[in-house]
């Protein structure tokens, strides 16, 4: 069974450019998570779909950050502007329906100078 | 404030003894609790897991040990292989299954 896949895996940028994140999760699985992974600390969810619908964006910082899953598939999450404090670890996850247990993706590492 | 604690960010141990490592949880409304591994450059990868409804779960070298009144979450790897080497998060959940995550341990075995 084919994990999650994200892409890029690493991204530099300059701040106030945007950029974007894509992810494709394990199949079958309904529930799709993006996480921000700053050095030094835990996955901090930033947001949770189930299908292609949101179940909780309350921690997606919506001025700047944007995300979507079209079709309840595949999700892309976006940056625009970056600032510096956005230099992190963006991690890709899902679940199966029901389940507690979340599968990660290898994330995309983003730098910005 | 945090709501899960992993207060010890490294950990040292010899091949083939036991590696214990620790999480503290605030709310008791968590019903679930997970342990993810993690290698550099690489997503969290899930480990083991235990509902509140049980004390201990095992699984081959790891075990997991819940304690509700002191709301503690504990791995046990016995024995330690070098391989192990990795930082380990402990997670807990509520009933939106959501993870909230611990600042994570770095365990280090030494051949």
């Amino acid at each position: 069974e084919a994990g999650v896949a994200q892409s890029p895996r690493y991204k530099i940028i300059e701040k106030r450019q945007s950029v974007a994140f894509w992810c494709n999760p394990i199949s079958g699985h309904a529930t799709l998570y993006w996480y921000q992974q700053i050095l030094g600390q835990g996955p901090k969810l930033l947001i949770q779909f189930q299908n292609n619908g949101v179940v909780d964006d309350s921690q997606l910082p919506k001025d700047r950050f944007s995300a979507e899953r079209l079709k309840g598939v595949d999700s892309t999450l976006k940056i625009q502007p970056a600032k510096l404090e956005d230099s992190a670890v963006y991690l890709c996850a899902s679940s199966g329906q029901g389940n507690y247990e979340q599968y990660f993706g290898p994330g995309t590492r983003l730098t910005v100078t | 404030d945090q709501q899960v604690k992993q207060n010890s960010p490294s950990l040292s141990v010899q091949e083939g003894r036991i590696s214990i490592l620790n999480c503290d949880y605030t709310n008791s409304m968590f019903d679930y609790f997970l342990w993810y591994k993690k290698y550099p450059a690489e997503g969290p990868t899930f480990l083991i897991s235990i509902s509140s409804i049980k004390d201990k779960n095992e699984d081959g070298r790891f075990t997991v040990f819940l304690n509700k009144s002191a709301k503690h979450l504990s791995l046990h790897i016995v024995p330690s292989q070098p391989g192990d080497s990795a930082v380990y998060f402990c997670a807990v959940s509520g009933s939106a299954r959501q993870l909230t995550f611990g600042s994570g341990t770095q365990l280090t075995v030494l051949p």
